[in-house]
């Protein structure tokens, strides 16, 4: 069982719709990072919520981090076909180890 | 700032062979972290250092992968007597340090390895 649990794993979408995918732990975190990932290419951060019920917007994205703590979601509104990528969220468990969601791969068609 | 580089980005070899992977971190970076991507998945941690110090490994990592930072600066990763299940993109990540709520990982584009 994955520490952070991702869904859909897949979603495929058209160009002007809205979309929302989900992070789900049993656990709960200090903080919690959300990732975009290009084919070809390494992660590049998001945003990371802290405190829980926070809520944080980065242009048509919405990042949620529950009121416990333990799960977020990412909703993008309008979405674009260069939103198209895997969406991964990630945590600090035990350690100093950030550990990844399995992701969801999205695709936005034209 | 150039950003995290990893060399090489693709590597073919045959099973068996050794395969050496290096990271050269942004620079002045104290955190450096190695992970391992298989397709569809998302990253699985394998170890990381704080300077030349490696402070964790992961239980993923049998005793054909060693990693060094002998600096404090790039890393090497290798990989020997490779096997068909070490095919993977393994990705190098770096940061200034931080606490639980605010350390930013840089990644970089990755190795990808394909062992036949």
């Amino acid at each position: 069982t994955q520490l952070l649990e991702q869904s859909p794993q897949f979603l495929s979408i058209q160009e002007g719709e809205n979309l929302t995918v989900y992070c789900n732990s049993s656990s709960v975190f200090s903080s919690l990072q959300w990732y975009r990932q290009e084919p070809g290419e390494g992660p590049v951060l998001l945003v990371t919520v802290v405190t829980g019920g926070e809520v944080k917007k980065l242009k048509r994205l919405t990042f949620q981090f529950g009121d416990a703590r333990k799960d977020s979601s990412l909703h993008i509104t309008a979405a674009q076909t260069g939103d198209t990528g895997l969406y991964l969220c990630a945590a600090k468990a035990a350690g100093n180890k950030l550990t990844f969601g399995g992701g969801t791969r999205v695709l936005v068609k034209p | 700032d150039t950003g995290v580089s990893q060399d090489p980005r693709h590597k073919i070899t045959k099973r068996g062979q050794n395969v050496t992977f290096r990271c050269d971190p942004i620079s002045e970076h104290n955190r450096l972290y190695w992970y391992r991507q298989t397709l569809g998945q998302g990253p699985e941690f394998l170890t990381y250092f704080q300077n030349e110090a490696q402070l964790e490994k992961s239980r993923l990592l049998s005793d054909r992968f060693s990693a060094e930072r002998p600096k404090g600066s790039f890393s090497t990763l290798e990989i020997q007597r490779t096997e068909q299940g070490d095919s993977a993109m393994y990705l190098c990540a770096s940061s200034s340090g931080g606490g639980v709520t605010n350390e930013k990982l840089f990644f970089g584009s990755g190795t990808q390895l394909s062992v036949l």
